[in-house]
């Protein structure tokens, strides 16, 4: 079966880091999505990742490695507003999303 | 751009009841995507579309239908609600499904329909 894993809730303190694990078993690959998700809202795209590597974008960077099935997504500089679920995602080779349950984040002041 | 719109925003039905819910986009997108979100569990893909007038079972698509005359709008019906549809439905569009390219399936969220079966 498929399968992606991640931490049920995370709680950090703001102006700190965080790194949120996804671990994923999926028939084929085609590429990882994170998205953010605010209680009471809609998914939105964070980021992309098809090679193994660190992609960085501002406050936020999503590194994969294919070989390990195995992503994290990391948040510096935390800030209030980056309480939110995170959501793993993996397309796999029917070129359909798998998702997580996601990770509740939680921002301490 | 109003991105992906959908309606309604809540709705609450009793056992047995149909009822529609429908999305747009405006982005000239060709692939739709109907989900739900449950707790504790990731989004789960309940029907696609890939092109005007044509759709696609996905997951967990017993108890829906779906129809794409229009390529900007796609439609989720329930004939016969039951309590186990109560939940969240977010429909999602993406330029296509398929890695073609940096962005071009990513895939791009309505605000959500919260339906609850009674």
């Amino acid at each position: 079966g498929q399968n992606i894993d991640q931490p049920t809730e995370m709680t950090a303190t703001e102006g700190a880091i965080v790194q949120i694990n996804c671990t994923y078993q999926t028939s084929g690959f085609n590429g990882l999505f994170w998205y953010q998700q605010h209680a009471g809202e809609a998914p939105t795209f964070l980021s992309y990742n098809v090679l193994d590597g660190l992609e960085e974008k501002g406050r936020f960077s999503s590194f994969l490695s294919r070989s390990k099935g195995y992503s994290y997504l990391l948040l510096k500089e935390l800030q209030m507003k980056d309480s939110a679920s995170y959501l793993c995602a993996v397309m796999d080779s029917n070129y359909q999303l798998i998702w997580g349950a996601g990770t509740k984040l939680i921002i301490k002041p | 751009n109003a991105g992906v719109t959908q309606t309604p925003k809540f709705r609450v039905l009793k056992t047995g009841q149909s009822m529609t819910l429908l999305c747009a986009q405006d982005m000239n997108h060709e692939y739709m995507y109907w989900y739900r979100q449950d707790p504790g569990m990731g989004l789960r893909l309940i029907h696609y579309s890939v092109g005007e007038g044509t759709t696609a079972k996905g997951e967990v698509p017993d108890g829906y239908n779906v129809s794409r005359l229009k390529k900007q709008n796609f439609l989720l019906g329930l004939e016969s609600a039951a309590p186990s549809q109560t939940s969240v439905y977010f429909c999602a569009s993406s330029y296509i499904g398929t890695s073609g390219g940096f962005g071009t399936d990513t895939q791009y969220f309505g605000p959500g329909t919260r339906l609850t079966v009674l």
